[in-house]
């Protein structure tokens, strides 16, 4: 399979833990993105990478979310003391930089339940 | 980048063409259209793209005005599979984040 992944699919966590998502881009794909959606609404961006470079983050990341992308291949997401607000679903997102209209790809995705 | 329309939702016969507007007024000229749908679920899938001249795949058609002021995407032969909400995106080329609005939830009825 040859698209984005994301593990775990599904998590629930009770209020003031902390969890990690995992994302797994298009491998020859060099920009990587999260996003996060609540129920009826679109994706919301959250934050980029070029490679291992973290190039934008949306004010929707608070402190306690932080993102990495150690080698420029796969990413975490981790949120710390989660909050019941932060139920939603974490999408990721690849695409392959280029001078054109490139497109992004998405993962399945993670749904996260905060109880 | 620019801010799109669409209507909340719309009802489609199985294996009618499908016409799904979208209102872009304020896009630019280095903005693209790019249409995206996601099913109950799962993450949002890529359909097509285009900048000012219409485009075709195999998924659907995009049809802009030549204002560029709207578009419409078109699916040829809508089947129950094709049920989901429809995002249209303005984007410039080289740009980061999709901003995905609320989008048209499309119901394909047997």
């Amino acid at each position: 399979d040859t698209g984005v992944s994301q593990d775990p699919r599904h998590k629930i966590t009770k209020r003031g833990q902390n969890v990690t998502f995992r994302c797994d881009p298009i491998s020859e794909h060099n920009r990587l993105y999260w996003y996060r959606q609540t129920l009826g609404q679109g994706p919301e961006f959250l934050t980029y990478f070029q490679n291992e470079a973290q190039l934008e983050k949306s004010r929707l990341l608070s402190d306690r979310f932080s993102a990495e992308r150690p080698k420029g291949s796969f990413s975490t997401l981790e949120i710390q003391r989660t909050e019941q607000g932060d139920s939603a679903m974490y999408l990721c997102a690849s695409s392959l930089e280029g001078t054109g209209p490139y497109e992004q790809y998405f993962g399945p995705g993670t749904r996260l339940t905060v109880t | 980048d620019a801010k799109t329309t669409q209507p909340t939702s719309m009802d489609c016969a199985e294996g009618r063409a499908a016409n799904l507007p979208c209102n872009h007024s304020t896009i630019s000229g280095n903005e693209y259209v790019y249409w995206y749908r996601q099913i109950h679920s799962q993450g949002p899938q890529y359909i097509i793209h285009g900048l000012k001249n219409n485009e075709t795949n195999e998924m659907a058609s995009l049809i802009i005005t030549e204002d560029r002021k709207s578009s419409t995407l078109i699916l040829p032969h809508a089947t129950l599979r094709d049920t989901a909400v429809y995002y249209c995106i303005v984007r410039v080329a080289g740009g980061n984040q999709f901003y995905f609005g609320t989008g048209t939830s499309l119901t394909v009825i047997p």
